[in-house]
């Protein structure tokens, strides 16, 4: 079936590092969407990315949606205690006249002060 | 506040109990989701209501059951559960169509004892 690959499926760094979080589709995506899910809470919609090749930055995160719209990431620059929790990517696929959002398994992300 | 309220937050019951969980969506979407999400593994998408007609479902056994009376409210109706069934069931909505983003609750809490 249609799936979406996330990678890698846990990262710890040093507060202050950089943290990437890879996503690919086996179909060809209508867009790309980011959540974030901190520890005991629920995932909350961070960015959408819709056009081939586009990217996107909020502040420290840099969201990239690739050519063939089947692979994004999501960059975060100079990570801080604040940036813990699971990132999901979701990619929108259209299947007729419905759209079906299928998320990936998510990186937990921890920091080290 | 995401304007998706999910009832109840938290909730213990027996494997011959029946009870329902209840989302309430203030946004105006006319699409609305079940999601399981267990520990160590993907947000499972379990329901799918489109314009209040379901549109999918994917493969979840017959002890759950969904309702969606209109396009602001969803229940799932639990009938003789499993402790595998322990999970946070996360609701969401979104407005169905190509930029459709999720909003979702803050989840129920079940444990199956």
């Amino acid at each position: 079936g249609q799936q979406v690959m996330q990678i890698p499926q846990y990262q710890h760094v040093q507060e202050g590092e950089d943290f990437t979080t890879y996503c690919n589709s086996s179909t060809t995506l209508s867009n790309i969407q980011w959540y974030k899910q901190r520890p005991g809470g629920h995932p909350v919609f961070l960015i959408q990315l819709v056009k081939s090749g586009e990217v996107k930055k909020q502040k420290r995160l840099t969201f990239q949606f690739g050519e063939a719209k089947k692979n994004s990431s999501l960059h975060i620059t100079a990570t801080q205690t604040t940036d813990v929790g699971t990132y999901f990517c979701a990619g929108l696929i259209r299947g007729g006249s419905n759209y079906k959002l299928t998320f990936g398994k998510g990186t937990l992300l921890t920091v080290n002060p | 506040e995401t304007g998706v309220t999910q009832t109840p937050r938290h909730l213990v019951m027996g494997m011959t109990n029946k009870k329902s969980l209840k989302c309430e969506q203030h946004l105006g979407h006319n699409a609305m989701y079940w999601y399981k999400q267990s520990a160590k593994k993907p947000l499972e998408l379990m329901f799918v209501y489109s314009l209040e007609e379901r549109v999918e479902n994917n493969s979840v056994p017959s002890r759950f059951s969904p309702e969606c009376p209109n396009s602001s409210h969803l229940f799932l109706h639990l009938h003789t559960l499993q402790p595998e069934d322990s999970a946070l069931y996360l609701c969401a909505s979104s407005q169905q169509g190509a930029r459709a983003e999720a909003f979702f609750g803050q989840g129920t809490r079940l444990t199956v004892v």
